[in-house]
């Protein structure tokens, strides 16, 4: 019920490109669900999040959809470039405690 | 926007000594803060949740008593990994709440390498 399942495991993607990655989880608890960026040898930063009482949330090229009943949500990145090629975390939320998805390495090719 | 520092950023061992490294908030006060561990292309595990003047919470699995938490300030939390062998060589990471925002802050990582 803590689990938080990533796909894909990697994503190649043209410069331009929509990047698209999706995870699911079960514990309905769940109050609060990030998006992580990280470069190998750093710590992962904030990318966007959300909360459940929001469909969808956008900011700049990066947009968060959510679909409550189904227990999903994804992360689309628009017009894809060279320097968003870094490992992507999804994460779920209770009470501060981050649970992870297993990360998807996305590398956008110019 | 918030910010956690971590120390050492890397540290190389030998196996059978300890090593400390410490997370602080430096523009926030955090009762708080978790401790992740990483191995090489995986994701981040919690350890545990470490909270300001009292024991930390260990996730299942955990030794206690291999890695020891320490949070005696609202900026500062210590993770101590005692005795350690070469399977502890990993890459930890801790973060703390921000409070009024809900917002996590990652650290940059401590890479542990023992000998």
């Amino acid at each position: 019920q803590q689990q938080v399942k990533q796909s894909p495991q990697s994503l190649i993607v043209q410069k331009g490109g929509i990047s698209i990655i999706n995870c699911a989880y079960e514990n309905t608890a769940f109050d609060y669900f990030p998006w992580y960026q990280q470069f190998p040898g750093k710590g992962p930063a904030l990318l966007i999040a959300i909360r459940p009482d929001v469909s969808e949330k956008k900011e700049g090229r990066f947009t968060i959809s959510f679909n409550k009943s189904a227990k999903q949500f994804s992360l689309h990145i628009m017009d894809s470039q060279p320097g968003d090629s870094a490992t992507y975390f999804c994460a779920a939320s209770m009470a501060d405690k981050l649970i992870f998805g297993t990360g998807t390495r996305l590398q956008v090719f110019p | 926007g918030a910010v956690v520092s971590q120390h050492p950023s890397r540290v190389i061992c030998k196996s059978g000594t300890s090593v400390k490294i410490e997370c602080r908030s430096l523009d926030f006060q955090a009762t708080t803060m978790f401790w992740y561990r990483q191995f090489p292309k995986q994701s981040l595990m919690l350890m545990a949740t470490s909270n300001e003047g009292s024991k930390a919470t260990y996730e299942q699995g955990v030794e206690k008593d291999k890695f020891l938490i320490n949070h005696a300030s609202l900026t500062l939390s210590t993770l101590t990994v005692t005795s350690a062998h070469p399977e502890d060589s990993s890459f930890y990471i801790c973060s703390a709440s921000a409070p009024g925002t809900g917002e996590l802050f990652f650290g940059e990582g401590s890479r542990l390498t023992v000998l």
